[in-house]
């Protein structure tokens, strides 16, 4: 079974440019998510998608960060304009289903360095 | 609202010395628990998870965490740590408030197997 894939993996950008991270969840996962991990912290929930229906984007700042699930199957995450404090890692996952105590897939993560 | 606690950020120990990592949570609700590891350069991926049942879990590779709610604590151990178990570890949290599961994950200690 393939895992969740995410492109790129590395990203370096200056700030108040634009980037856009992609991810491909695991085949039949209805449930979609995308972390933000900062050096020296846990991962942080930005936004939840159910099929192609946001659940969750309560921590996302919507006046750079915008998500989409188009279909229900792969998605796209976007920031522009990016500011320094968005160096982190982005993190896509995927679960089965939306039901808590359900496993969570991450994939490996893409870096984004903004100077 | 829920909240996690690793209390410890570093945690060295020499190879086949026992290990505990500490892990409190905080919730008005039921929970489950979870810890997740993430290797060098990989993705976070589940170690072992508390739904019901049972309070001890193991893991196949010989970690085990066990709830303790009069304490809202979820640690883990193992009693004889191998290289290859340096990584950093992640408690995690989950409700159902809002009818979709919601993972909030602490900011994760890292195990240094020392040779």
């Amino acid at each position: 079974e393939a895992g969740v894939a995410q492109s790129p993996r590395y990203k370096i950008i200056e700030k108040r440019q634009s980037v856009a991270f992609w991810c491909n969840p695991i085949s039949g996962h209805a449930t979609l998510y995308w972390y933000q991990q900062i050096l020296g912290q846990g991962p942080k929930l930005l936004i939840q998608f159910q099929n192609n229906g946001v659940v969750d984007d309560s921590q996302l700042p919507k006046d750079r960060f915008s998500a989409e699930r188009l279909k229900g199957v792969d998605s796209t995450l976007k920031i522009q304009p990016a500011k320094l404090e968005d160096s982190a890692v982005y993190l896509c996952a995927s679960s089965r289903d939306r039901y808590s105590g359900n496993t969570i897939y991450f994939g490996e993560g893409s870096w984004l360095t903004v100077v | 609202a829920q909240s996690v606690t690793q209390l410890d950020s570093q945690v060295p120990v020499f190879e086949e010395a026992p290990v505990e990592l500490r892990c409190n949570y905080s919730s008005s609700v039921s929970v489950y628990l979870f810890w997740y590891v993430q290797y060098p350069n990989q993705g976070l991926q589940l170690l072992l998870k508390y739904l019901s049942g049972s309070t001890l879990v193991e893991s196949i590779n010989g970690f085990e965490a066990e709830f303790n709610k009069s304490q809202t604590s979820f640690h883990l151990r193992k009693p004889s740590v191998h290289i290859s178990d340096t990584a950093e570890y992640f408690c995690a949290v989950s409700d159902t408030s809002g009818g979709y599961q919601k993972v909030t994950f602490g900011i994760g200690t890292k195990l240094q197997v020392i040779p």
